[in-house]
Protein backbone atom coordinates (compact mmCIF):
# COMPACT_ATOMS: atom_id res chain seq x y z
CA UNK A 1 0.00 0.00 0.00
CA UNK A 2 0.76 3.36 -0.54
CA UNK A 3 -0.05 5.08 2.87
CA UNK A 4 1.10 4.74 7.02
CA UNK A 5 -0.50 1.41 7.71
CA UNK A 6 -1.55 1.16 11.59
CA UNK A 7 -2.27 -2.42 13.10
CA UNK A 8 -4.22 -3.63 14.69
CA UNK A 9 -7.21 -0.83 13.95
CA UNK A 10 -8.81 -2.30 17.20
CA UNK A 11 -7.76 -3.23 20.25
CA UNK A 12 -9.23 -4.28 23.93
CA UNK A 13 -7.08 -4.77 26.44
CA UNK A 14 -7.97 -5.62 30.54
CA UNK A 15 -6.44 -3.03 32.65
CA UNK A 16 -2.70 -4.14 33.71
CA UNK A 17 -2.53 -6.02 30.37
CA UNK A 18 0.68 -4.76 28.42
CA UNK A 19 -0.10 -3.98 24.33
CA UNK A 20 1.71 -3.56 21.25
CA UNK A 21 0.75 -1.26 18.39
CA UNK A 22 2.54 -1.20 15.09
CA UNK A 23 2.84 1.08 12.47
CA UNK A 24 4.07 0.79 8.71
CA UNK A 25 5.20 4.46 7.33
CA UNK A 26 5.43 5.21 3.97
CA UNK A 27 8.57 3.53 2.31
CA UNK A 28 11.76 5.62 2.53
CA UNK A 29 10.17 7.94 5.08
CA UNK A 30 13.10 9.48 7.78
CA UNK A 31 10.96 10.37 9.85
CA UNK A 32 7.71 8.91 12.20
CA UNK A 33 5.82 10.45 14.41
CA UNK A 34 3.73 8.95 17.32
CA UNK A 35 0.49 11.22 18.23
CA UNK A 36 -2.76 10.07 20.66
CA UNK A 37 -6.30 11.46 20.55
CA UNK A 38 -8.44 11.36 23.15
CA UNK A 39 -12.37 11.86 21.84
CA UNK A 40 -12.84 15.45 20.36
CA UNK A 41 -9.83 16.56 20.56
CA UNK A 42 -6.82 16.91 18.33
CA UNK A 43 -3.59 14.77 18.34
CA UNK A 44 -1.20 15.03 21.23
CA UNK A 45 2.52 14.40 20.54
CA UNK A 46 4.13 11.64 21.97
CA UNK A 47 7.07 10.70 19.88
CA UNK A 48 9.08 10.95 17.06
CA UNK A 49 12.01 9.28 15.07
CA UNK A 50 14.75 10.28 12.44
CA UNK A 51 15.34 6.60 11.39
CA UNK A 52 16.54 4.59 13.60
CA UNK A 53 17.00 7.72 16.25
CA UNK A 54 14.40 8.88 18.99
CA UNK A 55 14.98 12.39 18.85
CA UNK A 56 12.20 13.54 20.89
CA UNK A 57 10.20 11.37 23.16
CA UNK A 58 9.14 14.22 25.75
CA UNK A 59 5.12 13.69 25.03
CA UNK A 60 5.10 9.77 26.62
CA UNK A 61 2.61 10.23 29.59
CA UNK A 62 4.40 7.74 31.73
CA UNK A 63 7.31 5.51 32.05
CA UNK A 64 4.88 2.60 31.32
CA UNK A 65 4.75 3.97 27.49
CA UNK A 66 8.40 2.36 25.49
CA UNK A 67 8.27 3.36 21.09
CA UNK A 68 11.23 1.94 19.11
CA UNK A 69 12.06 1.63 15.64
CA UNK A 70 15.37 -0.57 15.37
CA UNK A 71 15.44 -0.51 12.01
CA UNK A 72 14.51 2.63 10.72
CA UNK A 73 11.24 1.68 9.32
CA UNK A 74 8.69 -0.64 11.06
CA UNK A 75 7.99 1.73 14.70
CA UNK A 76 6.28 -0.31 17.79
CA UNK A 77 4.45 1.65 20.41
CA UNK A 78 4.25 -0.66 23.25
CA UNK A 79 2.24 0.25 26.99
CA UNK A 80 2.69 -1.92 29.45
CA UNK A 81 0.71 -2.45 32.59
CA UNK A 82 -2.35 -0.15 30.96
CA UNK A 83 -5.17 2.08 32.76
CA UNK A 84 -8.35 3.45 31.85
CA UNK A 85 -6.92 6.70 30.71
CA UNK A 86 -4.73 5.16 28.18
CA UNK A 87 -8.12 4.77 26.17
CA UNK A 88 -7.97 6.83 23.23
CA UNK A 89 -6.24 6.21 19.26
CA UNK A 90 -3.07 6.01 18.62
CA UNK A 91 -1.79 7.84 15.77
CA UNK A 92 1.04 7.14 13.34
CA UNK A 93 2.60 9.92 10.78
CA UNK A 94 5.86 9.39 8.48
CA UNK A 95 7.26 12.23 6.70
CA UNK A 96 9.98 12.43 3.82
CA UNK A 97 12.36 14.26 5.88
CA UNK A 98 12.30 16.80 8.64
CA UNK A 99 9.69 19.78 8.24
CA UNK A 100 8.02 18.07 5.33
CA UNK A 101 3.96 17.68 5.64
CA UNK A 102 3.36 14.61 7.72
CA UNK A 103 1.14 12.18 6.19
CA UNK A 104 -1.20 9.99 8.82
CA UNK A 105 -2.07 5.85 9.25
CA UNK A 106 -5.44 5.52 10.12
CA UNK A 107 -5.14 5.02 13.96
CA UNK A 108 -5.22 2.06 16.37
CA UNK A 109 -8.54 2.06 18.53
CA UNK A 110 -7.38 1.40 21.92
CA UNK A 111 -10.14 0.55 24.89
CA UNK A 112 -9.08 -0.45 28.19
CA UNK A 113 -11.48 -2.24 30.13
CA UNK B 1 3.19 29.17 24.99
CA UNK B 2 1.42 27.60 21.54
CA UNK B 3 -1.79 28.10 22.41
CA UNK B 4 -4.10 27.74 19.65
CA UNK B 5 -8.05 28.39 19.29
CA UNK B 6 -10.41 27.64 16.57
CA UNK B 7 -13.94 27.34 17.52
CA UNK B 8 -15.37 23.76 18.60
CA UNK B 9 -18.55 23.55 15.85
CA UNK B 10 -20.02 25.06 12.81
CA UNK B 11 -22.45 24.30 10.33
CA UNK B 12 -23.41 25.47 6.31
CA UNK B 13 -25.34 24.57 3.75
CA UNK B 14 -24.36 22.93 0.75
CA UNK B 15 -22.92 24.84 -1.76
CA UNK B 16 -22.12 27.66 0.68
CA UNK B 17 -18.72 29.47 1.46
CA UNK B 18 -17.45 29.16 5.49
CA UNK B 19 -14.29 30.46 7.31
CA UNK B 20 -12.86 28.63 10.41
CA UNK B 21 -10.96 30.88 12.01
CA UNK B 22 -7.57 29.86 14.13
CA UNK B 23 -5.67 32.15 16.39
CA UNK B 24 -2.03 31.06 18.14
CA UNK B 25 0.49 32.43 20.71
CA UNK B 26 3.96 31.45 19.72
CA UNK B 27 7.30 33.01 20.20
CA UNK B 28 9.07 31.17 17.47
CA UNK B 29 6.59 30.97 14.69
CA UNK B 30 7.60 28.03 11.87
CA UNK B 31 4.18 28.12 9.63
CA UNK B 32 1.15 26.58 10.24
CA UNK B 33 -0.70 23.84 9.02
CA UNK B 34 -4.57 23.14 8.17
CA UNK B 35 -5.44 19.41 8.43
CA UNK B 36 -8.71 17.61 7.08
CA UNK B 37 -9.91 14.41 9.57
CA UNK B 38 -13.36 12.88 8.99
CA UNK B 39 -14.87 10.88 11.85
CA UNK B 40 -12.42 7.53 12.17
CA UNK B 41 -10.20 8.39 9.69
CA UNK B 42 -6.67 9.35 9.53
CA UNK B 43 -6.13 13.37 9.31
CA UNK B 44 -5.15 14.35 5.89
CA UNK B 45 -2.86 17.40 4.69
CA UNK B 46 -4.67 20.38 2.97
CA UNK B 47 -2.20 23.37 3.61
CA UNK B 48 0.95 24.97 4.96
CA UNK B 49 1.09 28.97 5.25
CA UNK B 50 4.81 30.13 6.28
CA UNK B 51 4.55 34.03 4.56
CA UNK B 52 1.56 36.14 5.02
CA UNK B 53 -1.41 36.17 2.50
CA UNK B 54 -3.40 34.22 1.27
CA UNK B 55 -2.68 30.47 -0.31
CA UNK B 56 -5.62 29.01 -2.56
CA UNK B 57 -5.80 25.33 -3.90
CA UNK B 58 -9.27 24.62 -5.35
CA UNK B 59 -12.32 25.20 -3.02
CA UNK B 60 -9.98 25.58 -0.08
CA UNK B 61 -8.32 28.67 0.59
CA UNK B 62 -5.86 29.40 3.92
CA UNK B 63 -4.72 32.75 4.79
CA UNK B 64 -2.24 33.87 7.51
CA UNK B 65 -1.60 36.96 8.92
CA UNK B 66 1.47 36.19 11.06
CA UNK B 67 1.44 40.01 13.22
CA UNK B 68 -1.73 38.97 14.23
CA UNK B 69 -1.24 35.34 15.26
CA UNK B 70 -4.15 34.62 13.04
CA UNK B 71 -5.23 32.15 9.92
CA UNK B 72 -8.37 30.80 8.74
CA UNK B 73 -9.32 27.86 6.21
CA UNK B 74 -11.71 29.07 3.48
CA UNK B 75 -13.98 26.25 2.35
CA UNK B 76 -16.05 27.36 -0.87
CA UNK B 77 -18.88 25.55 -2.81
CA UNK B 78 -19.60 23.36 0.15
CA UNK B 79 -20.58 19.74 -0.49
CA UNK B 80 -21.45 16.75 2.15
CA UNK B 81 -18.27 15.09 1.87
CA UNK B 82 -16.83 18.32 3.36
CA UNK B 83 -18.17 17.51 6.76
CA UNK B 84 -15.19 16.94 8.84
CA UNK B 85 -13.42 18.45 11.53
CA UNK B 86 -10.81 21.13 10.50
CA UNK B 87 -7.08 21.22 12.40
CA UNK B 88 -5.43 24.26 12.96
CA UNK B 89 -1.69 22.84 13.73
CA UNK B 90 1.93 24.69 14.26
CA UNK B 91 4.96 23.21 14.45
CA UNK B 92 6.76 24.30 18.03
CA UNK B 93 9.33 27.48 18.09
CA UNK B 94 12.06 25.04 18.89
CA UNK B 95 11.17 21.86 16.80
CA UNK B 96 9.88 21.90 13.63
CA UNK B 97 8.89 18.24 13.26
CA UNK B 98 7.06 18.33 16.62
CA UNK B 99 3.34 19.50 15.66
CA UNK B 100 0.92 21.00 18.25
CA UNK B 101 -2.75 20.46 16.87
CA UNK B 102 -5.66 22.19 18.67
CA UNK B 103 -9.14 20.64 19.23
CA UNK B 104 -10.39 20.99 15.72
CA UNK B 105 -13.37 22.68 13.69
CA UNK B 106 -16.20 20.23 13.85
CA UNK B 107 -17.84 21.36 10.25
CA UNK B 108 -21.23 19.91 9.62
CA UNK B 109 -22.62 20.94 5.71
CA UNK B 110 -26.57 20.37 5.57
CA UNK B 111 -28.32 19.66 2.70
Amino acid sequence: GAGVSQSPRYKVAKRGQDVALRCDPISGHVSLFWYQQALGQGPEFLTYFQNEAQLDKSGLPSDRFFAERPEGSVSTLKIQRTQQEDSAVYLCASSPDSGRPQHFGDGTRLSIL
Amino acid sequence: GQNIDQPTEMTATEGAIVQINCTYQTSGFNGLFWYQQHAGEAPTFLSYNVLDGLEEKGRFSSFLSRSKGYSYLLLKELQMKDSASYLCVTPTSYNTDKLIFGTGTRLQVFP
